[in-house]
C-alpha cells in the first residue's frame, strides 16, 4: 500500500461543474496537508495547505481533512478549462520531506 | 508565497560532461531543500533531501556520486550531475521549505537534455 494514494484518474468534468480530488494516507502522524497543481511542462505550484480537521476555502478551492478517516480532499467550484493539470495531494508528519500521492489528472471540458 | 529559483531552465551538453543545475530560495532562509526528478507523464521522484551545512541524504537507487548536492547556505543549493549520459535527460525540480511542518515551495524545473 502506497503512503498517499490518489484517485487513479483520468478525471474529466465539465466546464462549470465541480471537480472533486480524493487523497488518502496511511501515517496517522501526519500533520501537515497540501495540495499541489502541476500544469504539463511545468512543476508543482502550491494550491492549498490545510492542517486541522474541517474545511478551508480559498475562492473556488476547498479543501477537506478528516484525521479521523487519513482523507484529505479538494473541491473545485465552477471548474474552467485552465484547472485542467494534474493535482498532487502531499502528506507531512513535521520537520523534513512531503510524501506525494501520484497525482490525478483532471481534465475540464469546455 | 515563497519563491524558488532555479538556474538554468534548460540545458543541452554532451555525453560525458558534468552539468551544474542552482536553486535558491529568493525570500526565506531554506535549512532543507529537495532535489526531484522527473520523466515524462510519471510521478515526481525524490532524489534526495540537502540540508545546509552537512552531507545530502539520497534516497535509494540514487547514485551521490554521480549527482553531486552542495546545500553551503541557507538560501542557495547546487546539484551537478557528473558525467551524464542520455539517460540522466529528464526535469530536475528543487523545492524547499521555510518553516517545519510548512509546505515546500518548488523552482521552475530545469529540463536537462544530454546528446
Amino acid at each position: 500500500q502506497k503512503e498517499v494514494e490518489q484517485n487513479s484518474g483520468p478525471l474529466s468534468v465539465p466546464e462549470g461543474a465541480i471537480a472533486s480530488l480524493n487523497c488518502t494516507y496511511s501515517d496517522r502522524g501526519s500533520q501537515s496537508f497540501f495540495w499541489y497543481r502541476q500544469y504539463s511542462g511545468k512543476s508543482p505550484e502550491l494550491i492549498m495547505s490545510i492542517y486541522s480537521n474541517g474545511d478551508k476555502e480559498d475562492g473556488r478551492f476547498t479543501a477537506q481533512l478528516n484525521k479521523a478517516s487519513q482523507y484529505v480532499s479538494l473541491l473545485i467550484r465552477d471548474s474552467q478549462p485552465s484547472d485542467s493539470a494534474t493535482y498532487l495531494c502531499a502528506v507531512k508528519a513535521n520537520a523534513g520531506k512531503s510524501t506525494f500521492g501520484d497525482g490525478t489528472t483532471l481534465t475540464v471540458k469546455p | 508565497g515563497a519563491v524558488v529559483s532555479q538556474h538554468p531552465s534548460r540545458v543541452i551538453c554532451k555525453s560525458g560532461t558534468s552539468v551544474k543545475i542552482e536553486c535558491r530560495s529568493l525570500d526565506f532562509q531554506a535549512t532543507t531543500m529537495f532535489w526531484y526528478r522527473q520523466f515524462p507523464k510519471q510521478s515526481l521522484m525524490l532524489m534526495a533531501t540537502s540540508n545546509e551545512g552537512s552531507k545530502a541524504t539520497y534516497e535509494q537507487g540514487v547514485e551521490k556520486d554521480k549527482f553531486l548536492i552542495n546545500h553551503a547556505s541557507l538560501t542557495l543549493s547546487t546539484l551537478t550531475v557528473t558525467s551524464a549520459h542520455p539517460e540522466d535527460s529528464s526535469f530536475y525540480i528543487c523545492s524547499a521549505y521555510g518553516l517545519a511542518g510548512g509546505p515546500e515551495y518548488f523552482g521552475p524545473g530545469t529540463r536537462l537534455l544530454v546528446l
